[in-house]
């Protein structure tokens, strides 16, 4: 049974940094691409990162780029996602989801077939 | 920037059936945008249903269909069931910088 399990979320300042993990089991973590996801409270949902098999190809959301950098290990079957400059509009739930294709963004077929349930991270003073 | 756009609600009788659309900013949807849909229910994450326009993940129950209408993605549920009342997201796939951008989301109610 695949199995995403979000952690690291908390409240923390604007201006600030958090790291997200995600912690994968029960399939092959490095053979599929690896994206977070994120929802403001009451809001849809909105693609932050994504990340290759191998790290060999990354994205971010104009939202977020410069501010935040995904990274895995594939030594830990772990996914990361370092959040810099935090701001109020960060504020939402972050999930990670697992890719069907080795390739983040490979002009091929792809779906965020799993999902975590998410870890909360609050930006407030 | 790109927005995708949903209804942002539908209502539909138990049995019944109702069909979500998927429209880009951009133009005609096509086979190409490689158009998935996602449940969600409250206080639950998104489950996918719809991958590639029309296929369906192993758990994707028979009465959610995908396809192409009318220039948009769209969704049917044929024969809807209590459980089937959540909020809907599509997504849609444009490569380059900002790959993946997910719809504005359907909320069906069923009454």
């Amino acid at each position: 049974e695949v199995q995403l399990v979000e952690s690291g979320g908390g409240l923390v300042q604007p201006g600030r940094s958090l790291r997200l993990s995600c912690a994968a089991s029960g399939f092959t973590f490095d053979d599929y691409a690896m994206h977070w996801v994120r929802q403001a409270p009451g809001k849809g949902l909105e693609w932050v990162s994504g990340i290759s098999w191998n790290s060999g190809s990354i994205g971010y959301a104009d939202s977020v780029k410069g501010r935040f950098t995904i990274s895995r290990d594939n030594a830990k079957n772990s996914l990361y996602l370092q959040m810099n400059s935090l701001r109020a509009e960060d504020t939402a739930l972050y999930y990670c989801a697992k890719d069907i294709h080795p390739d983040y963004c490979s002009g091929g077929s792809h779906t965020f077939q799993h999902w975590g349930q998410g870890t909360l991270v609050t930006v407030s003073s | 920037q790109t927005v995708v756009t949903q209804e942002p609600s539908l209502t539909v009788s138990p049995g019944g059936t109702v069909t979500l659309t998927c429209a880009s900013s951009t133009g005609a949807v096509t086979s190409g945008y490689y158009p998935n849909w996602f449940q969600q229910k409250p206080g639950q994450a998104p489950r996918a249903l719809i991958y590639s326009t029309s296929n369906k993940h192993s758990w994707t129950p028979a009465r959610f269909s995908g396809s192409l209408l009318g220039g948009k993605a769209a969704l049917t549920l044929s024969g809807v069931q209590p459980e089937d009342e959540a909020e809907y997201y599509c997504l849609l796939y444009y490569g380059g910088a900002q790959p993946f951008v997910f719809g504005t989301g359907t909320k069906v109610t069923v009454l």
